[in-house]
């Protein structure tokens, strides 16, 4: 069975750009989630998504934002790229959402690099 | 919200030798997990854990809901657990909130 999907694997950008970045989670999970991974430091939660509903927003700005299709496979779009979006986006799926006995299981991730 | 604090931050070993990681919580949490991070930065489910005791092969966990901390013992280690490992807890929905991680070098 494939695991959590994302692509691209890596990319660079300047500063002002726009990215977009995809997740396809295990089949027959239905939540998603993002975080972001800055060098040296553990991920960030930035979204949650379930039911193609956002249901969870961490501390990141306005030009962050997602979203969820039918088939449950998802999107993180960053607007007007900063250096300090340089990072790691990992993606997470889990089978539901809401309940505490629920493992995430996170993709490879999508190194960004912002110039 | 709920704070995780791992330790230590850096350990190096020599093959063969043990090693015990520790996660404190600041709250209550029903979601623990244990990660591994590769140098190519795939994170790998080591435990779901909120409570309780598990092994898998060389490595086992133990996690002490009540007093908010949870142990990670690696066995007999090898060059290839080397990466840097992580404590995830969530209160609720889902939202993993991660520690700093244990950066491990494993020397032959």
């Amino acid at each position: 069975d494939a695991g959590v999907t994302q692509s691209p694997t890596h990319l660079i950008k300047t500063r002002g750009q726009h990215v977009t970045l995809r997740c396809s989670p295990i089949s027959g999970h239905k939540s998603v989630s993002w975080y972001q991974q800055v060098l040296g430091q553990g991920p960030q939660f930035i979204f949650q998504y379930y039911e193609k509903e956002e249901r969870g927003r961490g501390n990141f700005p306005d030009r962050f934002s997602a979203r969820q299709f039918p088939n449950y496979s998802s999107e993180l779009n960053v607007n007007a790229l900063l250096l300090g979006d340089s990072a790691l986006y990992l993606c997470a799926s889990s089978l539901v959402w809401g309940s505490g006995a629920n493992v995430l299981t996170f993709g490879a991730g999508s190194r960004l690099t912002v110039l | 919200g709920i704070q995780v604090e791992q330790s230590p931050p850096d350990l190096i070993l020599q093959e063969g030798a043990n090693s015990t990681l520790r996660c404190n919580f600041s709250d209550s949490v029903n979601n623990l997990q244990w990660f591994h991070q590769n140098p190519w930065g795939q994170l790998i489910n080591l435990f779901y854990i909120p409570s309780g005791t598990k092994q898998n092969g060389r490595l086992s966990a133990t996690t002490v809901a009540t007093e908010r901390y949870s142990l990670l013992y690696i066995s007999s280690s090898q060059t290839t657990d080397s990466g840097v490992y992580f404590c995830a807890v969530s209160g609720g929905y889902n939202k993993l909130i991660f520690g700093a991680g244990t950066r491990l070098a494993v020397h032959p």
